[in-house]
């Protein structure tokens, strides 16, 4: 059983390229979202989506793009990578989001 | 979304009980509150979760403030493994936001 699996879990971009971080979940969780937490401070969340084929915004979306064509992945898409999107990046998910939700244990990004 | 307010830091004996408070005065009727803990270099750990009534699980106890604009998270028996930053998070309505605090850091001593 492997939970939330999130890949890479260090990357370095530079300024204005694109890429995208992989979630994963095998608990045929329905609820997934994406948040980021800077230095300091708690998470934000960035998008989610409580099915296959559903996402909205979450507190901090812009810059990020999210799609759940399947119930087990949902990707977080960086259009165009800035400074202030340098942060640390977590998956999580919940079969009903009134349960507890399962983290993955991050991705570090780095933008230069 | 509710609004959360933790101390920022908490000490506590090995093996004694801690009580980590949470104030969430803006939540709404059917937020629930949630509890996460993270340790260095890894993600969010579920602890517990409840909605009006105190909950118990092995790891810890929810007790929640009947006007529901508190809640503190009771863990009975201190371990120096519990030394983390705990979060309380209460969710929404429809179950699909957490909104994090700044949290808790727990130090244990031996």
């Amino acid at each position: 059983n492997a939970g939330v699996t999130q890949t890479p879990k260090f990357q370095v971009l530079k300024t204005g390229q694109s890429m995208t971080l992989q979630c994963a979940q095998d608990m045929n969780h329905e609820y997934m979202s994406w948040y980021r937490q800077d230095p300091g401070m708690g998470l934000r969340l960035i998008h989610y989506s409580v099915g296959a084929g559903i996402t909205d915004q979450g507190e901090v979306p812009n810059g990020y793009n999210v799609s759940r064509s399947t119930t087990e992945d949902f990707p977080l898409r960086l259009l165009s990578a800035a400074p202030s999107q340098t942060s640390v990046y977590f998956c999580a998910s919940s079969y009903w989001g009134h349960e507890g939700y399962t983290f993955g244990s991050g991705t570090r990004l780095t933008v230069v | 979304d509710a609004k959360t307010t933790q101390p920022n830091s908490m000490e506590s004996n090995e093996e004694e009980p801690v009580h980590l408070p949470c104030n969430h005065s803006t939540i709404s009727g059917t937020d629930y509150i949630h509890w996460y803990r993270q340790l260095p270099s890894q993600g969010p750990e579920y602890v517990i979760h409840g909605l009006t009534s105190n909950v118990n699980n092995r790891m810890a106890s929810l007790a929640i403030a009947e006007d529901r604009k508190s809640s503190t998270l009771i863990l009975h028996r201190a371990t120096l493994r519990d030394a983390a930053v705990y979060y309380c998070a209460p969710s929404n309505n429809a179950g699909n936001m957490l909104t994090f605090g700044g949290g808790t850091r727990l130090m244990v001593k031996p």
